[in-house]
């Protein structure tokens, strides 16, 4: 069975500090792992996905993961914090054997910037 | 420009009523998915269709229903058998591997 982790329901950083986001998954089999972005009562939003090429994925509005598998974990960086970061961020993971592409997500993890 | 649109945005039920939430997508995509959200919990997976006339329960099926009679449309019935349906709820489609595409979601509230 697989499963996500994020680490910290809640987290605060001010303008132009580094964001990280912590998420660890649980896997038999090779992973796919996403991170989204949701910003109130809309839809979630893609920000970067690792389907096993390079260990370090490069995303939209600046933001980075790096895979590593022997931590099982898969962290969101942004070297800066602009205040139209805060939002709700989703990691999630997907079985990449099965053919089914369910993806199980984590509980997510709500970013404030504060000015 | 593809997508997904999910309606109404926002819906209201009453005690005992059956109601129906849209989903269409032009992107041609093969499957779709509804999922739920509340707060604190993540997004929970309700029903999932691969293909036209096939789908699959989620982890939270009971109380719902589906149909996939189009390529482009995945409705879903909340049932009065929900108890507890106030919730947000979240289509998405699949062109694999690549990650999901959300619609912007319907709220059902219980009045």
């Amino acid at each position: 069975a697989q499963s996500v982790t994020q680490l910290g329901s809640h987290v605060s950083v001010s303008e132009g500090a580094l964001v990280l986001l912590r998420c660890n998954y649980s896997s038999s089999v090779p992973p796919y792992l996403f991170w989204y972005v949701q910003y109130p009562n809309q839809g979630l939003q893609l920000l970067l996905k690792y389907t096993s090429a390079a260990t370090l994925v490069k995303g939209i509005n600046g933001f980075e993961a790096e895979f590593k598998k022997s931590e099982t974990s898969f962290h969101l960086t942004k070297p800066s914090a602009h205040m139209s970061d805060a939002a709700e961020y989703f990691c999630a993971v997907s079985d990449s054997t099965s053919g089914t592409y369910k993806y199980i997500f984590g509980t997510g993890t709500r970013l404030k910037v504060l000015a | 420009d593809g997508g997904i649109t999910q309606s109404p945005k926002y819906l209201f039920r009453k005690e005992g009523q059956n109601v129906t939430l849209s989903c269409e997508q032009n992107l041609n995509h093969d499957a779709m998915y509804w999922y739920r959200q509340d707060p604190g919990q993540g997004l929970r997976l309700i029903y999932y269709s691969q293909i036209v006339n096939d789908f699959q329960k989620g982890d939270i099926a009971e109380g719902y229903s589906v149909s996939r009679e189009k390529k482009e449309s995945f409705p879903l019935t909340v049932t009065s058998a929900q108890k507890n349906p106030t919730a947000f709820y979240l289509c998405a489609s699949l062109n694999p591997p690549r990650g999901y595409t959300f619609g912007s979601g319907t709220r059902l509230t219980v009045v």
